[in-house]
């Protein structure tokens, strides 16, 4: 099976900007995450997406937001960007079967942005 | 709220050799799962093991093991015979096993291997 894939890999943008940033899970997967990892956070949870609908968020602004698609390809979209949101951001699939055992959750290799 | 604790940012073992990477986590769950990853220079995240809080039996993966103390949160990796390829940021998370709901990760620890 094809990992997690993320596109793109590299990314530079101007402050004020706005990006997207695209996630595609291991096939059958219904469940993508989305994570931000700094230097100085650490890797901190965006929000979680199973079946077209948000299931989970993390303590960000609404200038992060994320949708699915049908397929379970996610896409995850910063608005406005600040010198801040410079970033690596990771995306992460499992099948997201509510109720059973938690599951592991698979990485992408990252889309690396730089706000100028 | 749920935390993670490593408190090596950097370790350094011989090739060979047999090093321990520490973990702390705090929680009131009871119903939880435990992961180590492997971050290496490419930046793919890589699981190495997970443990579940039910479990009483260390997991072990090959070269792997974990010594997964539930009274005292602690759920520190040990790595034998290290290899080159070992080297790596290595991030311990938690995950609560309520829902399937997100991964709180550590600070991670650098682990340098030297030939």
């Amino acid at each position: 099976k094809a990992g997690v894939t993320q596109t793109p890999r590299y990314l530079i943008k101007t402050r004020g900007q706005q990006v997207t940033l695209s996630c595609s899970p291991i096939s059958g997967h219904r469940s993508v995450s989305w994570y931000q990892q700094t230097p100085g956070q650490g890797l901190q949870f965006l929000f979680e997406y199973f079946s077209e609908t948000q299931r989970n968020k993390g303590n960000f602004p609404g200038r992060f937001s994320g949708r699915q698609f049908s397929n379970s390809r996610s896409e995850m979209n910063v608005s406005t960007l600040e010198l801040g949101d410079s970033a690596l951001y990771l995306c992460a699939s499992s099948l997201g079967l509510a109720g059973g055992p938690v599951e592991t959750q698979y990485f992408g290799p990252g889309t690396r942005l730089l706000v100028l | 709220a749920q935390t993670v604790t490593q408190s090596q940012p950097e370790m350094s073992v011989q090739e060979a050799e047999t090093v321990t990477l520490s973990c702390t986590y705090d929680t009131s769950e009871s119903d939880y799962y435990l992961f180590w990853y492997k971050q290496p220079p490419s930046r793919q995240m890589i699981l190495v093991i997970r443990q579940e809080a039910y479990k009483q039996q260390n997991a072990t993966e090959n070269r792997f093991s974990v010594n997964f103390q539930k009274a005292a949160k602690s759920f520190s990796l040990k790595i034998s015979d290290s290899q080159l390829g070992d080297a790596a940021m290595y991030f311990c998370a938690y995950r609560s096993g309520r829902s399937q709901g997100n991964l709180i990760f550590g600070k991670g620890t650098k682990l340098s291997v030297k030939p």
